[in-house]
């Protein structure tokens, strides 16, 4: 059975700061998806991660992948107000069967 | 626009009486799925579908129904509502045109069910 972990579930950080949300998960899969969600709103995708080292930037935001250690990383550089939201990395299992994690809540403070 | 349509998007009903959330999707995605979002869960997948008549279950499937009669429309059906269906549902479409399988998500329909 895939599972998903992603650590940490909740960070408080300051303006300007650097920080990295890992997500790590249990069987071999070749994508692995980042999502964003603003408080009652739907997610919106941020990066599509489709092989081994890829690295995707958008802004403060830059994600990789490295499929042997089944891990994945999400790194904030210069962290901002508009960043605070719950991240989610979601991997593909089989088929189309998403395995999503519990969510990264971020809140970063003036 | 593209866009990923759900119906309603808010439903109080109670224990047992049958319902349908509606979802569509303008993008002529082959794939589309249903998710139930709860606190401190994430998103689990309990039905999906990889075209017209091809339907798969997904992680939580007990308790729900699907059909795509339609490459458009993937409606979720709950046959006998119960409370632990209370949740937040989204739907999402995707396409493996550019190789990415990147999903598209509906606004979501918050079910309570009492």
């Amino acid at each position: 059975e895939l599972k998903v972990e992603q650590n940490p579930l909740f960070l408080s950080m300051q303006e300007g700061k650097n920080y990295t949300i890992y997500c790590n998960y249990s069987t071999t899969s070749d994508r692995l998806y980042w999502y964003r969600q603003d408080p009652g709103k739907s997610l919106e995708s941020l990066f599509v991660l489709l092989s081994n080292g890829a690295v995707k930037q958008e802004g403060r935001l830059m994600a990789s992948l490295d499929t042997k250690a089944r891990l994945s990383t999400l790194h904030i550089t210069a962290a901002v107000h508009d960043l605070s939201a719950t991240y989610f990395c979601a991997v593909v299992n089989y088929g189309q069967n998403f395995v999503f994690g519990p969510g990264t809540r971020l809140s970063v403070l003036p | 626009e593209a866009q990923v349509t759900q119906n309603p998007r808010y439903l109080i009903t109670v224990t047992g009486k049958k319902l349908t959330v509606t979802c569509s999707q303008n993008m002529n995605h082959e794939y589309m799925s249903w998710y139930r979002q709860d606190p401190g869960l994430g998103l689990r997948q309990i039905y999906y579908s990889m075209n017209v008549e091809v339907t798969d279950k997904g992680d939580v499937p007990e308790g729900y129904k699907v059909s795509r009669k339609e490459k458009r429309n993937f409606p979720l059906i709950l046959e006998s509502p119960s409370p632990n269906q209370t949740s937040l549902y989204f739907c999402a479409s995707s396409s493996d045109r550019v190789g990415t399988y990147e999903q598209y998500f509906g606004p979501g329909t918050r079910l309570t069910v009492t």
